[in-house]
């Protein structure tokens, strides 16, 4: 697509359930990236995936938290018996390349996901 | 470990004002920096980058130095309008890594 797409762009969710966010990113786009903003947190980074396999996973801040890519493109971040601290604008990037000077990451809108 | 550093905002300034934002970084190696742009309710857009030391990236009217003797990418413009309020994000990825690494953010205001 032209762009980085993200679905839902806002999730209202009750502490406890299970939430599944949606990453499609720009087409050809092989590295793909979530991070997380909150206020006080400013932009943590989650998660990386180069084509479907995901070599850094260390920003994950619980077990809780988990994501998938498949075909090399749509990505889902799912996050298990949502806390209220999980509030926050998940954001998803992507890049042509994942390292060095044209590690150049394009955002998409995000999703707000309110706990209460 | 690899950090950015952004003055604290809010900057509130009036149309027309000179615009100067500062960031400083710390990181191993030569790092490639970021200016990024978030506009209400909006995703975070590329404004500028520079990839290597003395590196001047520019982009709609805004400009930053990559200075590696100070460490900083201070972001300026000469005249700012209404339409530049939003919330600029400093960011640097180092040659090695992979995800970026942001500042706090400073959100900027400009009244007519």
């Amino acid at each position: 697509g032209a762009g980085v797409s993200q679905s839902p762009s806002n999730k209202v969710t009750e502490k406890g359930k299970d939430v599944e966010l949606r990453c499609d990113p720009i087409s050809g786009h092989t590295a793909l990236y979530w991070y997380r903003q909150s206020l006080g947190q400013g932009l943590e980074f989650l998660i990386y995936f180069q084509g479907n396999s995901a070599p850094d996973k260390s920003g994950l801040p619980s077990d809780r938290f988990s994501a998938e890519r498949t075909g090399g493109s749509v990505s889902t971040l799912t996050i298990q018996r949502t806390q209220q601290e999980d509030s926050a604008v998940y954001l998803c990037a992507s890049s042509l390349f994942a390292t060095g000077a044209k590690n150049i990451q394009y955002f998409g809108a995000g999703t707000r996901l309110s706990v209460l | 470990g690899n950090s950015v550093t952004q003055m604290e905002g809010p900057v509130t300034l009036s149309e027309e004002a000179f615009l100067t934002i500062n960031c400083t970084y710390t990181a191993t190696g030569y790092p490639s920096l970021f200016w990024y742009v978030q506009y209400p309710g909006e995703g975070l857009q590329l404004l500028l980058k520079a990839t290597k030391a003395d590196d001047k990236g520019s982009n709609k009217g805004f400009e930053a130095t990559y200075r590696k003797e100070t460490t900083s990418f201070h972001l300026e413009k000469g005249s700012v309008q209404v339409s530049d309020s939003a919330v600029y994000f400093c960011a640097l990825s180092d040659l090695g890594g992979t995800a970026l690494i942001f500042g706090k953010g400073t959100t900027l205001s400009v009244s007519s």
